[in-house]
């Protein structure tokens, strides 16, 4: 089978950082990837890792750790736009074409 | 370049009717994935087609679902004889030939009464 787990909801207040985490039990691990989206409107990408490390894009970091199957989403200088639900994703298979896996989400709350 | 295009964005369908879902990749994109959510959940994969071919349909129902991608046109997502548990936002995203980057349309609001 195949799981992903990340809190339900995490709340902060503007300009701070927060960090949501993911862990990840499934086959045919390719890349992880984390998409925001407001609303129930399209979920849009953010960012992506295939191998082991941090990505930065921006005020938005991600990082992956293979050998722990777990990775993260940390959101820097956060925003009241930053209110959203966001979903980590695994790409299964053996080719970045693959199907994506996505965990629950994480509803973020910014507070003033 | 316009994005992923679904249509319509709301459907309401009496129990026992068919739904037909459609949607048009970006340009260039010939990889297309359709996924169904629920109210305050995740999005569940259906199905993974690229032109004329069903490449994954792991996550189809076994009945009443069916999906196409043909040659020239929108993919289509079709439910026949709707049941009340297949009111859902269906999301169709697309991808190129290569690349992790899924491009997601608005989905399509589907409500059966």
């Amino acid at each position: 089978g195949q799981s992903l787990e990340q809190p339900s909801e995490v709340t902060a207040v503007e300009g701070a950082i927060v960090q949501i985490n993911c862990t990840y039990q499934t086959s045919g691990f390719y890349g992880l990837s984390w998409y925001q989206q407001h609303d129930g409107g399209a979920p849009t990408f953010l960012s992506y890792n295939g191998l082991d490390g941090l990505e930065e894009t921006g005020r938005f970091s991600s990082f992956l750790s293979r050998s722990d199957s777990y990775g993260y989403l940390l959101l820097q200088e956060l925003q009241m736009k930053d209110s959203a639900s966001y979903f980590c994703a695994v790409l299964h298979g053996s080719g970045n074409t693959g199907k994506l896996i996505f965990g629950q989400g994480t509803t973020l709350q910014v507070k003033p | 370049n316009a994005g992923v295009m679904q249509n319509p964005r709301h459907l309401v369908r009496r129990r026992g009717q068919e739904a037909r879902l459609r949607c048009s990749p970006m340009k260039g994109h010939s990889h297309v994935y359709w996924y169904r959510q629920l109210p305050e959940e995740g999005l569940k994969f259906m199905v993974y087609l690229q032109k004329e071919n069903i490449i994954d349909e792991s996550g189809m129902p076994k009945e009443r679902f069916s999906a196409e991608f043909p040659k020239e046109g929108p993919s289509i997502l079709r439910i026949q004889q709707v049941v009340r548990g297949d009111s859902a936002a269906y999301f169709c995203a697309s991808s190129p030939p290569s690349g992790p980057m899924r491009h997601f349309g608005q989905g399509t609001r589907l409500t059966v009464v």
